[in-house]
C-alpha cells in the first residue's frame, strides 16, 4: 500500500539552529500538505502546494520557516533558528488532488521535534 | 480551529460499549466531513468520512451521523475494543482544505 514517507521521524536540536524536514508523497497525489501537531492538539495548516506552486502559506511564519516544493513532487520543511515554541509533531500529507477523493488526505507518520 | 468544536475531551467505555463522540463546525461552505484516528507517534489515519447528501453513513462498527441543520455530525464506534484506542480528530473540510478539531482521547477498558 502506498504511503508519505518522512524524516527523520525525530529531530532534537537547540535553539536557534537550523533543521530541516523531508516528505515524499504518494506517487502521483498533486496536492501536499505541512501540518504542525502541538501535543495535545490537532493538526494545523501550515503550507499547501499543488504540484509546485503553493496555494496557501497563510499560517506559515515565514520569518523563520519556509517550504518548498521544487519539482512537484518531494518537500521540504526548514526551521532557521528554531525556537523552543517550534517543539511539535510536522505532520507531512497528500491528497489526489483531483476526482470525487480529491478532499482525502494521507498522512504520514510525522517528524516528532524537540528544541532545547 | 475555532470552528470546529468536538466533543467530549476523552472519554473512556468498557470493552463491548458504545463510544460517541460529537463534532459542531461553523462553516456552511464545508461538503466533506471524516474522521480520523490517531495512534501515539503516528499521523492520523482516515477512518471514515462522509458527504452532506446522506445523514448516516456506517463502515463495519463505524458509523457517522450527519445533521446539516444543526451543522453537527458524530462518530459511533458500537463494540468498543481495547484496540479502539486512540485519538479522534473530525475534520470538516472542502476546497482542499481540512480544520481539524482538537480530539477525543478514548480508552477501552478491557
Amino acid at each position: 500500500e502506498a504511503e508519505v514517507a518522512q524524516s527523520p521521524r525525530y529531530k532534537i536540536t537547540e535553539k536557534s539552529q537550523a533543521v530541516a524536514f523531508w516528505c515524499d508523497p504518494i506517487s502521483g497525489h498533486a496536492t501536499l500538505y505541512w501540518y504542525r501537531q502541538i501535543l495535545g492538539q490537532g493538526p494545523e495548516l501550515l503550507v499547501q502546494f499543488q504540484d509546485e506552486s503553493v496555494v496557501d502559506d497563510s499560517q506559515l511564519p515565514k520569518d523563520r520557516f519556509s517550504a518548498e516544493r521544487l519539482k512537484g513532487v518531494d518537500s521540504t520543511l526548514k526551521i532557521q533558528p528554531a525556537e523552543l515554541g517550534d517543539s511539535a509533531m510536522y505532520l507531512c500529507a497528500s491528497s489526489p488532488g483531483w476526482g470525487l477523493t480529491y478532499n482525502e488526505q494521507f498522512f504520514g507518520p510525522g517528524t516528532r521535534l524537540t528544541v532545547l | 480551529q475555532q470552528q470546529v468544536k468536538q466533543s467530549p475531551q476523552s472519554l473512556i467505555v468498557q470493552k463491548g460499549g458504545i463510544s460517541i463522540i460529537n463534532c459542531a463546525y461553523e462553516n456552511t461552505a464545508f461538503d466533506y466531513f471524516p474522521w480520523y484516528q490517531q495512534f501515539p507517534g503516528k499521523g492520523p489515519a482516515l477512518l471514515i468520512a462522509i458527504r452532506p447528501d446522506v445523514s448516516e453513513k456506517k463502515e463495519g462498527r463505524f458509523t457517522i451521523s450527519f445533521n446539516k441543520s444543526a451543522k453537527q455530525f458524530s462518530l459511533h464506534i458500537m463494540d468498543s475494543q481495547p484496540g479502539d484506542s486512540a485519538t479522534y480528530f473530525c475534520a470538516p473540510g472542502g476546497d482542499y482544505k481540512l480544520s481539524f478539531g482538537a480530539g477525543t482521547t478514548v480508552t477501552v477498558r478491557a
